[in-house]
């Protein structure tokens, strides 16, 4: 089955700086790549996703890039803010079928003003 | 978000007793799914359901079942609830927001198994 790795664990990077988040997959099948942002105490929230058939996508000052070949895809944030502080959690699975989402092990960001 | 309601919001239960938790939702999707969340583990899927009275196993699905007797309501039991059983268990719709069919949890039920 798909097992997908995320690192860092922790990120702590200075106000206004960038932040990258890189996660690993190992199911070839899989085409649909979500990120999540989950704050304390809160459901996890989509942020922004991609399908295979991209290599990159930007909502503002997130962007996902995918690299199908190396089985790795990667959340990008410029200009951190500090309500940017949270745990984000990347995801795969096949859009074919039922959808079923293997999550990475999280990444909790802080922003340090 | 509005539209998927978790019940209990928390509850305590001690080790051998069964419990029931209720994922509802309102906007008639047809695919939902149990989640449970515990650190160092991201989300791991435990059952989904594509439809009523369908459903199927994740990864994590020993001393768990489920029911959908209809189309709103996906329920998780824990017929005989242990401590390893503590978590936090988000439900999740799949839905199309705008050109996104993706997942969107609900506000999630803190379960401790004394």
């Amino acid at each position: 089955g798909e097992n997908v790795e995320q690192h860092p664990s922790t990120l702590s990077v200075q106000e206004g700086d960038s932040a990258v988040i890189k996660c690993t997959y190992s199911d070839s099948a899989s085409n649909y790549f979500p990120w999540y942002k989950q704050e304390l105490g809160k459901r996890p929230q989509l942020i922004i996703d991609i399908r295979s058939n991209v290599g990159e996508k930007k909502d503002q000052r997130i962007a996902v890039t995918l690299n199908k070949t190396a089985k790795h895809f990667s959340l990008h944030i410029t200009e951190t803010q500090p309500e940017d502080s949270a745990v984000y959690f990347c995801a795969a699975s096949s859009l074919q079928g039922a959808q079923k989402l293997v999550f990475g092990q999280g990444t909790r960001l802080t922003i340090n003003p | 978000d509005a539209g998927i309601t978790q019940s209990p919001r928390h509850k305590v239960t001690e080790t051998g007793t069964p419990v029931t938790l209720r994922c509802h939702q309102t906007e008639n999707h047809r695919y939902m799914y149990w989640y449970r969340q515990d650190p160092g583990h991201g989300l791991r899927l435990i059952h989904y359901s594509y439809g009523v009275k369908d459903t199927d196993k994740g990864e994590v699905s020993d001393g768990y079942s489920v029911s959908r007797s209809k189309t709103e309501d996906f329920l998780l039991t824990l017929e005989s609830a242990t401590s390893s059983q503590t978590s936090v268990y988000f439900c999740a719709i799949r839905g199309q927001r705008g050109a996104t069919d993706t997942q969107y949890f609900g506000p999630g039920t803190r379960l401790t198994v004394l």
